[in-house]
């Protein structure tokens, strides 16, 4: 079965760059998604078709998707942004979510 | 307003069963496929399974492949999960989640707890 892999944590400084990878075999050939969950809620869609961002998603929440990578990137980092992030991508009709990111914001 | 709001998860024993329920309001909910999503304690993020709005195409997770089944009634502007075999390992927050135009789960739950334990 296809599998998409993230990183466990990735930290970075307020106001730097963050960058969450997610690897799978030619995953640049499929639309890739990701959420953000903070503790005790829900998930939210912050992007969509690798890099398009729903109503209400800050600017400075980016993607990209190419080859066997996908990265989200966030610009400008805030101490907002410090959650758990998913990317997910579907393979022959099965929803795939990759083991989900903490980013920490210090 | 979108609202999806989860209910009828619980306790229940390894082997019994469970029907989970998602009621929708705020869209045209026919016109919209849905999926269960699900988060074990600590854990990531699994899909489970997917229905198109017209019910006619459905999908599942090998996990829950033959335990699980996926319904809905648009008359009545919800979904369903009927959950039976129950093992442990199928405890978690279960959400349900619309379905976006390039596979994207535009919004969620509130998410129901199901706890499978003797």
């Amino acid at each position: 079965s296809y599998e998409v892999t993230q990183l466990p944590s990735v930290s970075v400084s307020p106001g730097q760059t963050a960058s969450i990878t997610c690897s799978g075999d030619k995953l640049g050939n499929k639309y890739v998604c990701w959420y953000q969950q903070k503790p005790g809620q829900s998930p939210v869609l912050v992007i969509y078709q690798d890099n398009k961002r729903p109503s209400g998603i800050p600017e400075r929440f980016s993607g990209s998707n190419s080859g066997n990578t996908a990265t989200l990137t966030i610009s400008g980092t805030q101490a907002m942004d410090e959650a758990d992030y998913y990317c997910q991508a579907w393979d022959s009709n099965t929803g795939v979510f990759g083991g989900g990111t903490k980013l920490t914001v210090l | 307003e979108v609202q999806l709001v989860e209910s009828g998860g619980g306790l229940v024993q390894p082997g019994g069963s469970l029907r989970l329920s998602c009621a929708a309001s705020g869209f045209n909910f026919s016109n919209y496929n849905i999926n269960w999503v699900r988060q074990a304690p600590g854990k990531g993020l699994e899909w489970v399974s997917y229905i198109s709005g017209t019910g006619l195409t459905i999908y599942y997770a090998d996990s829950v492949k033959g335990r699980f089944t996926i319904s809905r009634d648009n008359a009545k502007n919800s979904l369903y999960l009927q959950m039976n075999s129950l093992r442990d390992e199928d405890t978690a927050v279960y959400y349900c989640a619309s379905h976006g135009t390039t596979g994207n789960f535009d919004y969620w739950g509130q998410g129901t707890l199901v706890t499978v334990s003797s």
